[in-house]
């Protein structure tokens, strides 16, 4: 069945520092690709998606890029803050049946250092 | 505001009580879900729901029951609390007919179990 592997974390890094969390997918047909974020205490919300092979996501300066060829959909930022210490969550939705349903990665914890 | 409506934000029960974790979302969508989220398990889906009068069983349903009378309301019933089920729950809503909506989610329902 279709899956999400995500990059075990928790990652720390400094502010400024440029970020790269790995997420790779398993599936069938032609998914649609998502990053959520979770901050402390809060629910998940949609930080960017891409529906498409090649299509980038982008969002307070985020990016991830499906790769169909990698079967990848890492999320990038140039220079973390403070603000952006969280939990991020890789998903992805099929488009048939029970395959509409997201399934999730295990999620990575970011903590950003003054 | 729209979005989907999670009470109560915090619950203390005993064990062998019941109760009843309320979810309600006013954007008309057809897929409703319940999750419950602990410390480094992810999000694992407990129930769903892909329109009114249809649910179905996801990964963790032991102990839960839920039902669907309306496409606004999704009300998740606990039957007889266990320590095992303090954990803190979401509740999630999407559109059903395409791969690219993402979902959006309740802000949380801290339950603890004594």
């Amino acid at each position: 069945g279709d899956s999400v592997t995500q990059m075990e974390g928790p990652v720390t890094l400094s502010e400024e520092a440029f970020l790269t969390i790995n997420c790779t997918y398993t599936a069938t047909g032609y998914p649609s690709l998502f990053w959520y974020v979770q901050y402390p205490g809060e629910g998940l919300q949609l930080l960017l998606k891409a529906t498409k092979a090649d299509d980038k996501g982008s969002n307070k300066g985020f990016e991830a890029t499906y790769r169909k060829e990698t079967t990848s959909f890492h999320l990038e930022k140039g220079s973390v803050q403070v603000s952006d210490s969280a939990v991020y969550f890789c998903a992805l939705r099929g488009n048939a049946g029970n395959n509409r349903k997201l399934i999730w990665g295990l999620g990575t914890s970011l903590a950003v250092n003054p | 505001n729209a979005g989907v409506t999670q009470t109560p934000k915090f619950q203390v029960l005993k064990t062998g009580q019941s109760m009843t974790l309320q979810c309600a979302q006013d954007m008309n969508h057809e897929y409703m879900s319940w999750y419950r989220q602990d410390p480094g398990m992810g999000l694992r889906l407990i129930h769903y729901s892909v329109g009114a009068g249809i649910t179905d069983q996801g990964e963790v349903p032991n102990g839960y029951n839920v039902s669907r009378s309306t496409t606004e309301d999704f009300p998740l019933r606990l039957l007889s609390a266990a320590p095992s089920q303090t954990s803190v729950y979401f509740c999630a809503s999407s559109y059903w007919g395409g791969s690219n909506y993402g979902y959006t989610f309740g802000s949380g329902t801290r339950l603890t179990v004594v």
